[in-house]
């Protein structure tokens, strides 16, 4: 069974970098044919794709946040990271970690998801 | 950017019924790459179907998807206990990828 697990500070400044940390359980990380990302849920509103990774380190952002997102990730861990710069309450959402499966289009869905973390952006 | 509409953005319907639900989208969706989400409270999102019409492991088979272009439904045929819950759509096959807004289905 595999497990995804969100971590993180709950509460973040605003004007601040928002930092979140997916640890996944099972050896699918060092496998190759599975990509990982990030999506988003502000409260009552719905889905937003942030952005994913894959194990070499090449990525895709949502053109939309790219400018303020990187995802990088530590195989050795079994971990990926989001980090958010100069958030703003726009950027208070549960946040998923996921694992994903690439399209012949170059772009993903998720297969397997995270329970999710909710992060505050609030002074 | 390829805009998703779900309909209705409620239903509400009772244990043994079957649900259908509706995602349009603005462009037409490359290759049928659709996939159909499950949410609820507390819980990991789960993957329903895939590529439109392709059950992902482990789901009951009263779940079921079809359509292409910019039509896509998913179909609950005999609604259970824990099928209540916000279904969501999304593509993936073109950039951005995007999501459908999602439909409540809730206990009649």
């Amino acid at each position: 069974q595999l497990l995804l697990q969100e971590s993180g500070p709950g509460l973040v400044k605003p004007s601040e970098t928002l930092s979140l940390t997916c640890t996944v359980s099972a050896d699918s990380f060092s496998n190759t044919f599975y990509y990982w990302g990030w999506i988003r849920q502000p409260p009552g509103k719905g889905l937003e794709w942030i952005g994913s990774i894959y194990y070499t380190g090449s990525t895709y952002y949502n053109p939309s946040l790219k400018s303020r997102v990187t995802i990088s990730v530590d195989t050795s861990k079994n971990q990926f990271s989001l980090q958010l710069s100069s958030v703003t309450a726009a950027d208070t959402a549960v946040y998923y970690c996921a694992r994903l499966r690439r399209s012949y289009s170059g772009y993903d869905y998720a297969d397997y998801w995270g329970q999710g973390a909710l992060v505050t952006v609030s002074s | 950017e390829i805009v998703l509409t779900q309909s209705p953005g409620t239903l509400s319907l009772s244990p043994g019924e079957r649900a259908t639900l509706s995602c349009r989208a603005s462009q037409t969706v490359s290759s049928s790459y659709l996939v159909w989400y499950q949410l609820k409270p507390g819980q990991a999102p789960r993957i329903l179907i895939y590529g439109a019409s392709s059950r992902a492991t482990g789901i009951p088979d009263r779940f079921s998807g079809s359509g292409s272009g910019t039509d896509f439904t998913l179909t609950i045929s005999r609604l259970e206990p824990e099928d209540f819950a916000v279904y969501y759509c999304q593509q993936y096959g073109s950039s951005p990828i995007t999501f459908g807004q999602g439909t409540r289905l809730e206990i009649k």
